[in-house]
């Protein structure tokens, strides 16, 4: 079946503006992960939801981040007067209720000039 | 708090050598697990290998196994036979059950390189 997908692939956008990063989940997976990856790093933990909630959502670095999940399946991450330094890789995963096993998603590389 | 810890930035090794990556970690959950994650330029994290902390024997999967020392709290990943297509930057990672969050922690990743 299809893996989990993210669009766009890459986002290229000036300083203060808005976008908006989606997450297609695996069909079936009802807990989808948000992480960041900023560069020569690994992910860092952004945001969890379990259905159509965000069950934690500890890692959001500020609340310029906003993620939503209205019909528990795809996600979109919100950035609000995006800064140089939210430039990074946005992955997205996928796994069933209490599975242990993620499975990502190509990214959305996010570059702030 | 969890914490991952991967000491080798970069690591080389010959196709068809054996090469080892190096993880420790730190928590203080009794149930844990932990992995080994490939990301290839492609930019997708693809599953490696999996140790549930309360198993002793270590896990295996092909050419990849790990040697899982729970009291040093060190998880290492050996892979066998080194292909081309093994080249990628390799991450270590651990989580715990938390009523279905099982967010994970990554190391900062060791970039493995496959010399022809």
């Amino acid at each position: 079946g299809a893996g989990v997908s993210q669009t766009p692939s890459n986002k290229v956008t000036e300083k203060g503006k808005y976008v908006e990063l989606r997450c297609d989940p695996i069909s079936g997976h009802t807990a989808l992960y948000w992480y960041r990856q900023s560069l020569g790093q690994g992910p860092e933990f952004l945001i969890y939801f379990q259905g159509t909630g965000a069950a934690d959502d500890s890692g959001l670095p500020n609340d310029r981040f906003f993620a939503v999940r209205p019909e528990g399946s795809v996600s979109t991450l919100k950035i609000q007067r995006t800064e140089r330094g939210d430039s990074a890789v946005y992955l997205c995963a996928s796994s069933l209720k209490g599975g242990t096993v993620q499975y990502f998603g190509p990214g959305t590389r996010l570059t702030v000039t | 708090a969890q914490t991952v810890t991967q000491s080798q930035p970069e690591m080389s090794v010959q196709e068809a050598e054996t090469v080892t990556l190096s993880c420790t970690y730190d928590t203080s959950e009794n149930n844990y697990y932990l992995f080994w994650y490939k990301q290839p330029p492609s930019r997708q994290m693809i599953l490696v290998i999996r140790q549930e902390a309360y198993k002793q024997q270590n896990a295996t999967e092909n050419r990849f196994s790990v040697n899982f020392q729970k009291a040093a709290k060190s998880f290492s990943l050996k892979i066998s036979d080194s292909q081309l297509g093994d080249t990628a930057m390799y991450f270590c990672a651990s989580t715990h059950p938390n009523f279905g969050n099982e967010k994970l922690t990554f190391g900062t990743g060791t970039r493995l390189t496959i010399i022809p």
